[in-house]
């Protein structure tokens, strides 16, 4: 059973540049969520995605969107990046609705890609 | 909603040494709690879950935590840590909707010297 993958490990972009993060979801699970973790701090919840349509919000800008994709991975894209924009962003899976699931949220972590907003 | 209060940002300890990690939440509903740990460079490790029955949970490597309803904790507990143990470690919680958000605590960095 393959764990979650992430997509570049790290980067560096420029203020305003756009930004594509890539995530594999571990096998067997059809939701994915997207956490931000701003250094030093806990991850805040930017998105989830279920069956390729947004499942919840958190607190972000428009400029952060996503996409899931029919084998359950997803993309975090962000627009217009700025300097706040600078942290490791997870990408985490699990078993969703009509999977039976009952577990209440057990998610299951990618290690993260790492951004650098200059 | 709900919110995540970690206690202590840092938590300097001795080897062999028992440790508790502070963590307080507030809902208005019945929500689901999780202890995660961090090591350096890499993601989210899952170390216990409550969802419900036994307030008391325990994970494999020695850490326990217990639901504490009428105070709204989720405390984290080991009676005697190893150097391996050194991570940050978050609280979190999330609603129980059905929904998959997790609202995390701001971390503790548990610091084991020999």
């Amino acid at each position: 059973e393959t764990g979650v993958t992430q997509s570049p490990t790290h980067l560096i972009k420029t203020r305003g540049q756009q930004v594509t993060l890539r995530c594999s979801s571990q096998s067997g699970h059809n939701t994915v969520s997207w956490y931000q973790q701003a250094l030093g701090q806990g991850p805040q919840f930017i998105f989830q995605y279920y069956r390729e349509e947004e499942n919840g919000r958190g607190n972000f800008p428009p400029r952060f969107s996503g996409l899931q994709f029919p084998n359950y991975s997803s993309e975090l894209n962000v627009n217009a990046l700025e300097l706040d924009d600078s942290a490791l962003y997870l990408c985490a899976s699990s078993r969703g609705r009509g999977s039976g699931d009952r577990t209440g949220g057990e998610l299951f972590f990618g290690e993260g890609s790492r951004l650098t907003v200059l | 909603a709900q919110s995540v209060t970690q206690l202590d940002s840092q938590v300097p300890v001795f080897e062999e040494a028992p440790v508790e990690l502070r963590c307080n939440y507030s809902s208005s509903v019945s929500v689901y709690l999780f202890w995660y740990v961090q090591y350096p460079n890499q993601g989210l490790q899952l170390l216990l879950k409550y969802l419900s029955g036994s307030t008391l949970v325990e994970s494999i490597n020695g850490f326990e935590a217990e639901f504490n309803k009428s105070q709204t904790s989720f405390h984290l507990r080991k009676p005697s840590v190893h150097i391996s143990d050194t991570a940050e470690y978050f609280c979190a919680v999330t609603l129980d909707t059905g929904r998959r958000a997790l609202t995390f605590g701001s971390g503790t960095r548990l610091q084991v010297q020999p």
